[in-house]
């Protein structure tokens, strides 16, 4: 099946500071990305869309602001955590859509292996 | 009410036991999948359906979309199919997934 990257794996940062996280699509190119976030023992919360070349599409309630995502090429999305705060902590997952059957709305979604955030 | 729901939240079961994992949605749907995610946190997507049965190896996957409802089964478990396994549906026009809350399956030697 196809592959997606995320990097880094693991990261601590300092409150305040902004942390990059890049989510890769390694055998096929997708104008899609979901970004999801986790908190322990809850399920997966969408955060954002973001789409190769326009601007992300925001879930309400995520500050477009504070979570900057970049889909600058159709392989490589970015999720920039600014001005990172401990409640910013979490396990961030993307997703590259690869559609199926011809059809935008029906698709294969691959997750990558997720960057666990640890803000100090 | 959520409009995926998922039975049971917690399931623990011997090594060699068939298990069923239960899937009940609420909206029109293009597709369903059956993702697993192991407790490191990596996510792997095991189906995706949008009618009939899908097999692969020891797990199946079911879907009858006029009741609205799929089933994962996994046949001769094994501890290491100890997971969370969470349902998720493409809502009819829409491209994103809805998540289920998930069934905490754990499988004892």
């Amino acid at each position: 099946g196809a592959v997606v990257s995320q990097h880094p794996s693991r990261v601590i940062c300092k409150s305040g500071t902004s942390v990059k996280i890049e989510c890769r699509s390694l055998d096929f190119q997708a104008t899609t990305m979901f970004w999801y976030r986790q908190f322990p023992k809850q399920s997966l919360m969408l955060m954002a869309t973001s789409n190769e070349g326009s601007k992300a599409t925001y879930e309400q309630g995520v500050e477009k602001d504070k979570f900057l995502i970049n889909h600058a090429s159709l392989t490589l999305s970015t999720l920039t955590v600014t001005s990172a705060h401990p409640e910013d902590s979490s396990f961030y997952i993307c997703s590259a859509v690869l559609p199926w059957g011809g059809s935008l709305n029906s698709y294969e979604q691959y997750f990558g292996p997720g960057t666990r955030l640890t803000v100090t | 009410k959520n409009e995926v729901e998922q039975s049971p939240q917690n399931l623990t079961a011997q090594e060699g036991e068939f298990i069923t994992i239960n899937c009940s949605y609420s909206v029109g749907i293009s597709a369903l999948h059956w993702l697993q995610q192991h407790p490191g946190g990596g996510i792997v997507s095991l189906f995706m359906l949008s009618s009939g049965k899908k097999k692969h190896g020891r797990l199946i996957a079911t879907i009858n979309i006029q009741e609205k409802h799929s089933s994962l089964h996994i046949t001769a478990s094994h501890p290491r199919d100890s997971a969370v396994y969470i349902c998720a549906v493409i809502r009819l026009g829409a491209q994103k997934l809805v998540f289920g809350q998930g069934t905490r399956l754990t499988i004892n030697p």
